[in-house]
């Protein structure tokens, strides 16, 4: 079975300085991993994803993650903070061996990001 | 969410009412699932089309959760007899097989 664990509930950051959410997983075989932002009152906006090539992944909006095999993590992180990153950022995972189960996405509970002035 | 709206956005019922959610995607998208989002939580899978497959019904709760897809295009998701802790956003998310997944904006659903 795949899950995935996020383990901050809310992330403080002030605007300007760098951002980490984390993010962990577990899978059978090699992982399909995606980080998704929801904005309130908002379906999920997708940011970006690893499923092969180079650890660093970029996405949307200066967003990027490090895929790290041995520690079973692919953190998001953005060098400099704005107010208007402040969302619920929600990390998921794909087993790439569960070809008959659908493709669904196990999701963690999410991390809240404020970002304050 | 790019290429996929639902509706209604917002519905409020009573328990032991059935409701009827929709997800109306742009052609093209073979996948199509559908994710419930508690108050708290996280998403929860529900249930995934592909194409003329039958459908992978492996998340949905209880018997009183259905859904079709008709076409290959819109999706409805049904619940009968609701219960207060049905009350959630619930999400349609499609995307091509093995590729990312785009949602739509949600229906809320509030049952009292």
């Amino acid at each position: 079975a795949q899950s995935v664990a996020q383990p901050e509930d809310q992330v403080n950051v002030a605007e300007g300085n760098p951002l980490t959410v984390k993010c962990t997983y577990s899978v059978s075989g090699n992982p399909y991993l995606f980080w998704y932002v929801q904005y309130p009152n908002r379906g999920l906006q997708f940011l970006l994803k690893y499923i092969t090539g180079d650890n660093l992944v970029k996405g949307s909006y200066g967003f990027e993650a490090e895929f790290n095999k041995s520690q079973t993590s692919f953190h998001l992180k953005k060098p400099s903070a704005l107010v208007s990153d402040s969302a619920l950022y929600f990390c998921a995972v794909r087993d790439s061996q569960d070809t008959g189960g659908g493709n669904k996405l196990t999701f963690g509970t999410g991390t809240q990001l404020k970002v304050e002035l | 969410g790019a290429g996929v709206s639902q509706s209604p956005s917002n519905k409020v019922t009573e328990k032991g009412k059935d409701v009827e959610l929709r997800c109306d995607p742009i052609s093209g998208h073979t996948a199509l699932y559908w994710y419930r989002q508690s108050l708290g939580q996280g998403l929860e899978f529900l249930i995934y089309f592909q194409g003329n497959s039958a459908p992978d019904k492996s998340g949905l709760p209880s018997d009183r959760f259905s859904a079709e897809r008709t076409g290959g295009s819109v999706s409805t998701l049904t619940i009968q007899r609701t219960q207060q802790e049905d009350s959630a956003v619930y999400l349609c998310a499609v995307g091509r097989y093995q590729e990312t997944q785009y949602f739509g904006p949600g229906t809320r659903l509030l049952v009292l």
